[in-house]
């Protein structure tokens, strides 16, 4: 699996938007953006993962760059809860099973 | 719907004594995953379950380490003879399939070898 760059940590003021950055310059035409968060003393929880298309759902934006070298989470309204360490990972696509290998992240303070 | 759970939540032993982690994954999952992750470290491949088959158990760290699936469903993952470098979180993870499917984390549970 091709490997990510994270910023170490970033802050965000409750209720602005939170953008996230990951380079993943070496990813593969069969690798797909994953994001994960962990919250402190829990279990990682899937946030939202995306081939070449924008991605949205309940919980999270993903806006990957045309040539697919780096992406974006976007957390539209950040609120208190959603302070955590964000891992961006590329894995392989539907070939065989791909386990999931965290880096260090990024650890987002979210500050009222 | 309920999720991956994992039982118990902290496991204190005294080093040498034997311990099991039950995961009970999403239901219909056919993929089952075993991690741990040490303070401060990223996640560390244990073992992968399809259906009650483990094509992968490269990333078992010894032989005092063994995990089974039994009908499909619940993994237990046993840890003899407890060592102190043992102590870490246990995840379990479970997806629909193996192929690429986003994996599901259960909350883990919390090993203290002493």
């Amino acid at each position: 699996d091709a490997k990510t760059t994270q910023p170490t940590s970033m802050d965000c003021a409750e209720g602005r938007a939170a953008n996230l950055p990951c380079n993943h310059s070496t990813i593969s035409g069969n690798e797909y953006v994953y994001w994960y968060r962990q919250i402190h003393s829990q279990g990682p929880q899937y946030i939202i993962h995306g081939l070449k298309n924008n991605e949205t759902n309940e919980m999270a934006s993903l806006i990957i760059t045309e040539d697919r070298k780096s992406s974006t989470l976007i957390l539209p309204h950040a609120t208190l809860r959603d302070t955590a360490v964000y891992y961006c990972i590329v894995r392989v696509g539907p070939s065989g099973y791909s386990t999931l290998t965290f880096g260090k992240g990024t650890m987002l303070l979210v500050s009222p | 719907g309920a999720g991956v759970s994992q039982s118990p939540s902290n496991k204190v032993t005294e080093k040498g004594k034997d311990v099991e982690l039950r995961c009970d994954p999403i239901s219909g999952h056919t993929a089952l995953y075993w991690y741990r992750q040490s303070l401060g470290q990223g996640l560390e491949f244990l073992i992968y379950f399809q259906g009650n088959s483990a094509p992968d158990k490269s990333g078992l760290p010894s032989d005092r380490f063994s995990a089974e699936r039994t009908g499909g469903s619940v993994s237990t993952l046993t840890i003899q003879r407890t060592q102190q470098e043992d102590s870490a979180v246990y995840l379990c993870a479970s997806s629909l399939q193996g192929d690429s499917d986003t994996q599901y984390f259960g909350p883990g549970t919390r090993l203290t070898v002493l």
